[in-house]
C-alpha cells in the first residue's frame, strides 16, 4: 500500500490560503490520491480526490505533481469552521478500500 | 438525500453482551464500509462489502466481530461478547464505486463497561 506522509498540525490566519502538503514517493500510476477531513466527533467528510491532473470543487483545489510523488491540497479562503484534521489517503491498487493515516490538524486562527 | 444513517448514536453496554451496529447506505451506493477509530489506532477500515458481497475483512479484529449486509440498504456490525476495549467510535461510509469518494455516517460511540 502506498504510504503518505503528512505534517502532523498547521495553523492559517482566517482569509488566507491554507495549503496542506502530502508525501506519497510510493504511489503507482493508477492509483488515486484522496483527501478527507474530520471535524471534531463527526465522521470523515470527503473532499476532492484526482489521478494525474490538479482538480478544483467547491472546496479546495488538489495539485498534484508531475511525478505524482506529492501533492498539495488548497483551501483558497480558510475560515473557522475549517479547523478539522486532513487526511490524504492513496486509494489501495484497484480496489475500494481507502486506508486513513494520522492526517494534519489545522488550526485556523481569527 | 438523507445521507448514510448510522443507529444507534450511542450505545452502553457490559462487558459480555452482544451489541449490534445498524448502517444504512445511501440508495444506489454498492460500496458500504465499517471503519473503528479510536484514539491510539486512529480510523481503521473492518470490512467491506461490494453488492452486498463481503470482499475484504481483513480489518476485522477478532472472531468476536461479525458483519453482515442482507441487501442493498442495510448492514450490520455485531460484536459478541463485547468487551470494554471495543469502546470506540464505529463509522459506517457507502459510496457509488471505484474513484468516487465515500460518505460516511455519523457514528455510532460504543462504550463498553
Amino acid at each position: 500500500d502506498a504510504k503518505t506522509t503528512q505534517p502532523t498540525s498547521m495553523d492559517c490566519a482566517e482569509g488566507r490560503a491554507a495549503n496542506l502538503p502530502c508525501n506519497h514517493s510510493t504511489i503507482s500510476g493508477n492509483e488515486y490520491v484522496y483527501w478527507y477531513r474530520q471535524i471534531h466527533s463527526q465522521g470523515p467528510q470527503y473532499i476532492i480526490h484526482g489521478l494525474k491532473n490538479n482538480e478544483t470543487n467547491e472546496m479546495a483545489s488538489l495539485i498534484i505533481t508531475e511525478d505524482r510523488k506529492s501533492s498539495t491540497l488548497i483551501l483558497p479562503h480558510a475560515t473557522l469552521r475549517d479547523t478539522a484534521v486532513y487526511y490524504c489517503i492513496v486509494r489501495v491498487g484497484s480496489t475500494d478500500k481507502l486506508i486513513f493515516g494520522t492526517g494534519t490538524r489545522l488550526q485556523v486562527f481569527p | 438525500d438523507a445521507g448514510v444513517i448510522q443507529s444507534p448514536r450511542h450505545e452502553v453496554t457490559e462487558m459480555g453482551q452482544e451489541v449490534t451496529l445498524r448502517c444504512k447506505p445511501i440508495s444506489g451506493h454498492n460500496s458500504l464500509f465499517w471503519y473503528r477509530q479510536t484514539m491510539m489506532r486512529g480510523l481503521e477500515l473492518l470490512i467491506y462489502f461490494n453488492n452486498n458481497v463481503p470482499i475484504d475483512d481483513s480489518g476485522m479484529p477478532e472472531d468476536r466481530f461479525s458483519a453482515k449486509m442482507p441487501n442493498a440498504s442495510f448492514s450490520t456490525l455485531k460484536i459478541q461478547p463485547s468487551e470494554p476495549r471495543d469502546s470506540a467510535v464505529y463509522f459506517c461510509a457507502s459510496s457509488p464505486g471505484t474513484a468516487y469518494g465515500y460518505t460516511f455516517g455519523s457514528g455510532t460511540r460504543l462504550t463498553v463497561v
